[in-house]
């Protein structure tokens, strides 16, 4: 149950577009579309921004678009604006009824 | 609106008991599967444990032995019975509701409650 591995921090303009990598094994990232991405300001709880690797949950922007190839997923936010900072978290499904997440990555809005 | 709201987190001595609970509304609780999710200060989220609606309990091997997950339908309370803490235990502990299937997301989070393990 090693974390997934995330970059601890990222940074883009308004208006630019922003990837955020998440890489795994064939035991998580790689064996299941189960890949969810969360938000999270600080002092907050999180909030599911991408599920089952690319779908989004009602209300969410579709400048948030996720994708996976092998054992690594990746966020995209494109159009970034000022609200989009914060810290992101991917996690997985991990086998066995138990699931992992990233280390968590910190996205700048210069 | 679904609700979740976490109590029971304090200060506890290393080697201490506590149990937190998570009051669940605005949502069929039986139904869903329920979860802990922790994040120690400054650091990522951990996935702690998990019950299904039917009682199943799994945890993670940094818990193992150690955290009891349980839920009570009658009141739509979720616990999470911690036992022999430590130090790295100190954490925020947010329950979260699961959608259902294995490849869903934890859709609805609490706002969390910090426990502090210290002498």
């Amino acid at each position: 149950q090693s974390a997934l591995t995330q970059p601890r921090s990222v940074s883009g303009s308004p208006g630019q577009s922003v990837t955020i990598s998440c890489t795994g094994t064939s035991s998580d990232v790689g064996g299941y579309n189960s890949v969810s991405w969360y938000q999270q300001y600080p002092g907050k709880a999180p909030k599911v921004m991408i599920y089952e690797v690319n779908k989004w949950p009602s209300g969410v922007p579709d400048r948030f678009s996720g994708s996976k190839s092998g054992n690594t997923a990746s966020l995209t936010i494109s159009g970034l604006q000022a609200e989009d900072e914060a810290d992101y978290y991917c996690c997985s499904y991990a086998g066995s009824n138990t699931w992992v997440f990233g280390g968590g990555t910190k996205l700048t809005v210069l | 609106e679904v609700q979740l709201v976490e109590s029971g987190g304090g200060l506890v001595q290393p080697g201490g008991s506590l149990r937190l609970s998570c009051a669940a509304s605005g949502f069929t609780f039986s139904s869903y599967s329920m979860t802990w999710v922790r994040q120690a200060p400054g650091k990522g989220l951990e996935w702690v444990s998990i019950i299904s609606p039917g009682g199943g309990t799994f945890y993670a091997d940094s818990v193992k032995g150690r955290f009891t997950i349980s839920r009570d339908s009658s009141k739509n309370t979720l616990y999470l019975q911690m036992s022999s803490l430590r130090a790295d235990d100190t954490a925020a502990y947010y329950c979260a509701k699961k959608t259902p299937g294995v490849t869903e997301p934890f859709d609805y989070w609490g706002q969390g409650t910090l426990v502090t393990v210290s002498s």
